[in-house]
């Protein structure tokens, strides 16, 4: 069975402090892994990564992706209030299907 | 922002009634699916479409129906809806979901009395 495990499931931070957020998977037919936010409506698309060992960055957000170990890390330096969010993984599998892992809940306290 | 609208944003109905959300996009994208978010299991698929009257079952696809007659518009049905469908829905579109990522609605809040 598909599995996409995201951990912690919950963090709780000062603004300025830096963040990782940590996401493991079991999928067949791996094609890509995506992170998204979700703030309290839609959930946002932040990267897409298909290629092991190459880091994506926009602005104080990152992101990098093990194929052999299974896993991606999303980084974010600097935290501000705004960050404040749920943080989502999710495999892409073909076959039309996105498998997502339960989420990270992030608060940045003032 | 992808250009996609659900309706309604919320809805409180009782059980056994008829329910048909809609989702409507802009983008002519092929790709149209339907969430649902619960508490405790994240985001599950409920039914996806790859065309216009082209459609497939997601993960939890017992008691919903789907529909696609244009590409625009992709509608989700509970036939008689029951309390355990309470929850929010989300719609989805991508272009070519291999190399590009799932853009989504702002989601419909549905309780189910």
């Amino acid at each position: 069975e598909d599995k996409v495990v995201q951990s912690p499931l919950s963090l709780v931070v000062h603004e300025g402090d830096t963040v990782t957020l940590n996401c493991s998977y079991e999928v067949t037919n791996f094609r890509s892994l995506l992170w998204y936010k979700q703030e309290k409506k839609a959930p946002t698309f932040l990267f897409m990564l298909t290629s092991s060992g190459i880091e994506k960055k926009s602005g104080r957000l990152s992101s990098i992706l093990d194929k052999k170990e299974l896993f991606s890390i999303l980084n974010i330096t600097a935290t501000q209030t705004g960050d404040s969010a749920i943080y989502l993984c999710a495999v892409w599998r073909g076959s039309e299907k996105l498998v997502f892992g339960k989420g990270t809940k992030l608060t940045v306290n003032p | 922002d992808a250009g996609i609208t659900q309706s309604p944003r919320h809805k409180v109905t009782e059980t056994g009634t008829p329910v048909t959300l809609r989702c409507h996009q802009t983008e002519n994208h092929r790709y149209m699916y339907w969430y649902r978010q619960d508490p405790g299991h994240g985001l599950r698929l409920i039914h996806y479409s790859y065309g216009v009257k082209d459609t497939d079952k997601g993960e939890v696809s017992d008691g919903y129906s789907v529909s696609r007659s244009k590409t625009e518009d992709f509608l989700l049905t509970l036939e008689s809806a029951t309390s355990s469908q309470t929850s929010v829905y989300f719609c989805a579109i991508s272009e070519s979901p291999d190399y590009q990522p799932q853009h989504f609605g702002d989601g419909t809040r549905l309780s189910i009395l």
